[in-house]
């Protein structure tokens, strides 16, 4: 079936490093692709999609580049803040109704 | 605009009883759907329900069922409760279902003892 990988973490940055976190896919269909961070104590918040092939989400500085070649869809980020501290969820949706699958999550620690 | 909320944010049951969770979604959304997070599993897709139909449903044992009312609110009920039932339930809306854009709660933390 459908799955998702990340790369494990806790990932630790200072700040104003660059961030890549790794994600690939397993997929009969073309599904959309998305990256969702959760912050301590809250809920998922989507952070960014791509519906396509070679389509590029982006959101507050983040960026993820829907690669069906190789089956990734990477996070990046070019400087990091403390405030990213977070675990951050790649996930995928066979468009066949409301069902993400999700990575494990990576959870990334930024230090001042 | 309220977002998703979930209600109650913490609940200790132990095991064999039976526990009920509730979602009110964001106000005009018609869909719901519920994912339980646990550290082993990590996120996994229970069900959804559009206009009080359950129209995609998880891997889950019959133990675990939901519903919605007319006024988009949701529940999901465990009944018999095991020790592996314990996780964070998270409860996600949307407009029109599917999942282009779902916003999630904060979730209920559940503890079986």
């Amino acid at each position: 079936g459908d799955s998702v990988t990340q790369m494990e973490g806790p990932v630790t940055l200072s700040e104003e490093a660059f961030l890549t976190i790794n994600c690939t896919y397993t997929a009969t269909g073309y599904p959309s692709l998305f990256w969702y961070v959760q912050y301590p104590g809250e809920g998922l918040q989507l952070l960014l999609k791509a519906t396509k092939a070679d389509d590029k989400g982006s959101n507050k500085g983040f960026e993820a580049t829907y690669r069906k070649e190789t089956t990734s869809f990477h996070l990046e980020k070019g400087s990091v803040q403390v405030s990213d501290s977070a675990v951050y969820f790649c996930a995928l949706s066979d468009n066949q109704g409301g069902k993400l699958i999700f990575g494990q999550g990576t959870e990334l620690s930024v230090k001042p | 605009k309220a977002g998703v909320t979930q209600t109650p944010r913490y609940l200790i049951k132990t095991r064999g009883q039976q526990v009920t969770l509730s979602c009110s979604p964001i106000s005009g959304h018609r869909s719901v759907s519920w994912y339980q997070q646990t550290p082993g599993q990590g996120l996994q897709f229970l069900f959804e329900y559009f206009s009080e139909t359950q129209r995609n449903k998880g891997n889950f044992p019959g133990r675990f069922s939901g519903r919605q009312f007319s006024n988009s609110r949701s529940e999901m009920n465990v009944s018999t409760l095991e020790l592996g039932d314990s996780a964070l339930y998270l409860c996600a809306s949307s407009l029109v279902g599917g999942t282009e854009k779902l916003f999630f709660g904060s979730g209920t933390q559940l503890s079986v003892l």
